[in-house]
Order: structure tokens, then C-alpha cells, then sequence
């Protein structure tokens, strides 16, 4: 594909179930970015890997979020026991290198409720 | 921390009206990206602006980066139903990004 991909791009769990959110970047990107949007929000910044290591994680919510690369390609973040103030839309983004003046393509998002 | 705010908030507006969006800081970043995102799309890039006074023009949008680079305003011309969508600032010292929260703009016919 031509751009940045992610799926589900709906996910409804209810609270305490696990879910797993799929980002695939553009082939060839170094680096891959996870943001979280909530509602009438911009993203913020979740974690940030080049290749398949995770280079700065620090804004992870807590340790129920984790997020792996292990090919350096496509990306998985994963949420368990998730929590009503988990829902959001979770953006993916890759770009081909890192740097401030670097575009990063973002992906659709993926939706995510908790009941 | 670094903080970016954005106003107005809201923005309704009928077709051909001229509008400024405004994206502010205390903080300094190197460079300033503005973002435009439409509902269940993630956002698109329009420019980024890295000098301090840099003016670019993209068609009718024209975006301005403050001359202490703490700063930046977009203004659109002649507004048109399809500039209706959530217009993001951010900026960032390193690669990630910062974002404010966006001003969601309506371009009524």
C-alpha cells in the first residue's frame, strides 16, 4: 500500500478485556510513532521506535500499554485490562528517518470504546 | 513541559469569509508543522515553517512562524466548504511532536 495502514479501525471491548491495535507504515520507514487523540484533542505522543527498537516510551499511560516492532517493520500496540478512560482513537505514524523536520504519515487510527 | 494552544477552538464560517487561526507557546521549538484532519482520517501534513518570520503560502492558506519561533498563524482566503476540518499546530525539539488541540473550522455554502 501507498500509505500508512492500521486495523481494526473499530475495536469495542469491554472493560478488563485485552486488545491488540495492528500499524502497518510505509516500507522503508525507520521510524514508527504511536500517538493516542482523544476526543476534541490532538494526538499525544505514546512511543516512538526506529527500526525495532523502542526508543522513548515515555508516554505511555501506565503498564497496561505496550507496544512491540520486533521486525523493524510492522508495529502492535497492545492494552490489557483495558478502562473506560482508555477509549480513543489510537494514530499510528512512520517516517523515513527521525528529526524534527522529518514528515511523519499518519495513519487512519484506530477507534477504540470501552464499555 | 511544552504547551502549544490554539484559538479560536471553534470556527463557523460562511463560504468566501477570510479567517486566522492562531497557534501559541512560551517555549521555543525549532520547527512548526500545521496539520488539517477530517473526521475518521488521520492528519495530513500542509507545511512546516523552521525560521523565525518565515512566511509560506500554499494556495489560499498562508502560515507565518513567529520571529522568536515561539508563535505561528494560519490564515485562510476566500474559505471554501472544503477547508471545513480539524487544523492542528505542533512542534517538537526532537522528532516527536507536540500538539495542540486543534481549532475545528466549519465552511458553511
Amino acid at each position: 500500500g501507498a500509505g500508512v495502514s492500521q486495523s481494526p479501525r473499530y475495536k469495542v471491548a469491554k472493560r478488563g478485556q485485552d486488545v491488540a491495535l495492528r500499524c502497518d507504515p510505509i516500507s522503508g520507514h525507520v521510524s514508527l510513532f504511536w500517538y493516542q487523540q482523544a476526543l476534541g484533542q490532538g494526538p499525544e505522543f505514546l512511543t516512538y521506535f526506529q527500526n525495532e527498537a523502542q526508543l522513548d516510551k515515555s508516554g505511555l499511560p501506565s503498564d497496561r500499554f505496550f507496544a512491540e516492532r520486533p521486525e523493524g517493520s510492522v508495529s502492535t500496540l497492545k492494552i490489557q485490562r483495558t478502562q473506560q478512560e482508555d477509549s480513543a482513537v489510537y494514530l499510528c505514524a512512520s517516517s523515513i528517518h527521525y528529526g524534527k523536520q522529518e514528515t511523519q504519515y499518519f495513519g487512519p487510527g484506530t477507534r477504540l470504546l470501552v464499555l | 513541559t511544552q504547551l502549544l494552544e490554539q484559538s479560536p477552538q471553534f470556527l463557523s464560517i460562511q463560504e468566501g469569509e477570510n479567517l486566522t487561526v492562531y497557534c501559541n507557546s512560551s517555549s521555543v521549538f525549532s520547527s512548526l508543522q500545521w496539520y488539517r484532519q477530517e473526521p475518521g482520517e488521520g492528519p495530513v501534513l500542509l507545511v512546516t515553517v523552521v525560521t523565525g518570520g518565515e512566511v509560506k503560502k500554499l494556495k489560499r492558506l498562508t502560515f507565518q512562524f513567529g520571529d522568536a519561533r515561539k508563535d505561528s498563524s494560519l490564515h485562510i482566503t476566500a474559505a471554501q466548504p472544503g477547508d471545513t476540518g480539524l487544523y492542528l499546530c505542533a512542534g517538537g525539539s526532537q522528532g516527536n511532536l507536540i500538539f495542540g488541540k486543534g481549532t475545528k473550522l466549519s465552511v458553511k455554502p
